[in-house]
């Protein structure tokens, strides 16, 4: 079975672009979580959809949006990149319970 | 709210010695408590996780936890450390009844193993 899958792996952008992450889940998962992964905050949560409906969001500015597809991939996007966005972005999928399975990540480096 | 605690930014040990890696909880309710492993440049791999029953809990490549409701704690445990064990180590909880699958996580601990 094919694990998460982030693309793309690495990522460079400028102050004030926007930017958009993909997600694939394990085949049937319908939960998909995202979260940020930085030094110095370590791992935030910032938002989980389920079929198609967010089921929860951290406390992130509204820069930072995602969206799942019907067939549970999902994406996020990041508007107005500053700095500070600078993390590695991490996608888990969930199926039937709570063990979350991660991808490797979108390293995102904002210049 | 709740919050995990990882009260070590780093915790060395000898291979072929014990290791802890503690890890400390605040939640309303019954917790589901969690433990995840991070290699460097990779995503986090589930070790093991407590949801209910039996306090020590069995996971992945040999670790274990204790979880120790008095204590409000869930330390990661690992009988004889390798060398391979070394990685960052993060404690997370899922409040029950939260309604969804977000996790909050500890800080992390950073675990070397010495050869």
């Amino acid at each position: 079975k094919a694990g998460v899958t982030q693309t793309p792996r690495y990522l460079i952008k400028t102050r004030g672009q926007q930017v958009t992450l993909s997600c694939s889940p394990i085949s049937g998962h319908r939960s998909v979580s995202w979260y940020q992964q930085t030094p110095g905050q370590g791992l935030q949560f910032l938002f989980e959809y389920f079929s198609e409906t967010q089921r929860n969001k951290g406390n992130f500015p509204g820069r930072f949006s995602g969206r799942q597809f019907s067939n549970s991939r999902s994406e996020m996007n990041v508007s107005t990149l500053e700095l500070g966005d600078s993390a590695l972005y991490l996608c888990a999928s969930s199926g039937t319970n709570e063990k979350l399975f991660f991808g490797s990540g979108t390293q995102l480096s904002v210049l | 709210a709740q919050s995990v605690a990882q009260p070590e930014d780093q915790v060395n040990v000898a291979e072929g010695n014990p290791l802890t890696v503690k890890c400390t909880y605040s939640v309303s309710g019954n917790p589901y408590l969690f433990w995840y492993v991070q290699y460097p440049n990779r995503g986090l791999q589930f070790l093991l996780k407590y949801i209910t029953g039996d306090n020590l809990v069995k996971g992945s490549y040999g670790f274990e936890a204790e979880f120790n409701k008095s204590q409000t704690s869930f330390h990661l445990k690992k009988p004889s450390a390798l060398v391979s064990d070394s990685a960052l180590y993060f404690c997370a909880v899922i409040g029950h009844g939260a309604g969804s699958y977000q996790l909050t996580f500890g800080k992390g601990t950073k675990l070397s193993v010495i050869p």
